[in-house]
């Protein structure tokens, strides 16, 4: 069972580029999510989604967008890469439990620099 | 809004040591609370969940029990190992509108033989 696979695992980007963080999961899972990991800050959120189809904003989504169009699959795009955006990348689903999600299993991380 | 506090670290101990990492959060209604451990280069893990007050999570070795009243959720382990050097994050799940899940910032363990 391979749970959340993220790729790349590393990633140098020059600025003004863009770029796709791919996220899959083979768990049947209707929630995935997008976090950014930077020292001192812990995980933010930066986009959701509840299921194919439907994807909402969460607390740092400015140069970043997604798509779901399928429950397996949650890209990350990076539309012009900055500075700012160097990071570590991680990518969670949960299955729904009645109404709420329950625990979020994580991917590996993507290392993410921009020069 | 909904937010988690927890210890600044690092927090160094020597083997067999006992672990207090400290977890307070604010939240309307009554949200789950998590603690997630990274070890290096890997994602963040479940290490254990409490879903209502009064709630004992456990697991390995580390047990944190859901307090309503002080609203926390410490992390506890009673003898720790080397092997237990990682970062630990406390978190917890809305109530409230689209669920979400917030963490706290972290606390690094490091185990000295």
């Amino acid at each position: 069972n391979a749970g959340v696979t993220q790729t790349p695992k590393f990633q140098v980007l020059k600025t003004g580029q863009s770029m796709t963080l791919q996220c899959a999961q083979d768990m049947n899972h209707e929630y995935m999510s997008w976090y950014r990991q930077d020292p001192g800050m812990g995980l933010r959120l930066i986009h959701y989604s509840v299921g194919a189809g439907i994807t909402d904003q969460g607390e740092v989504p400015n140069g970043y967008n997604v798509s779901r169009s399928t429950t397996e699959d949650f890209p990350l795009r990076l539309l012009s890469a900055a500075p700012s955006q160097t990071s570590v990348y991680f990518c969670a689903s949960s299955y729904s439990f009645g109404t709420s999600p329950t625990e979020a299993f994580f991917g590996q991380g993507t290392r993410l620099t921009v020069v | 809004g909904d937010s988690v506090t927890q210890m600044e670290g690092p927090v160094t101990l020597s083997e067999e040591a006992f672990l207090t990492i400290n977890c307070t959060y604010t939240a309307t209604g009554y949200p789950s609370l998590f603690w997630y451990v990274q070890y290096p280069g890997e994602g963040l893990q479940l290490l254990l969940k409490a879903t209502k007050a009064d709630d004992k999570g456990s697991n390995k070795g580390f047990e944190a029990t859901y307090r309503k009243e002080t609203t926390s959720f410490h992390l506890e382990k009673g003898s720790v190992q080397v092997s237990d050097s990682a970062v630990y994050f406390c978190a917890l799940k809305t109530t409230s509108g689209t669920y979400k899940y917030i963490f706290g910032t972290g606390t690094r363990l490091k185990v000295l033989a």
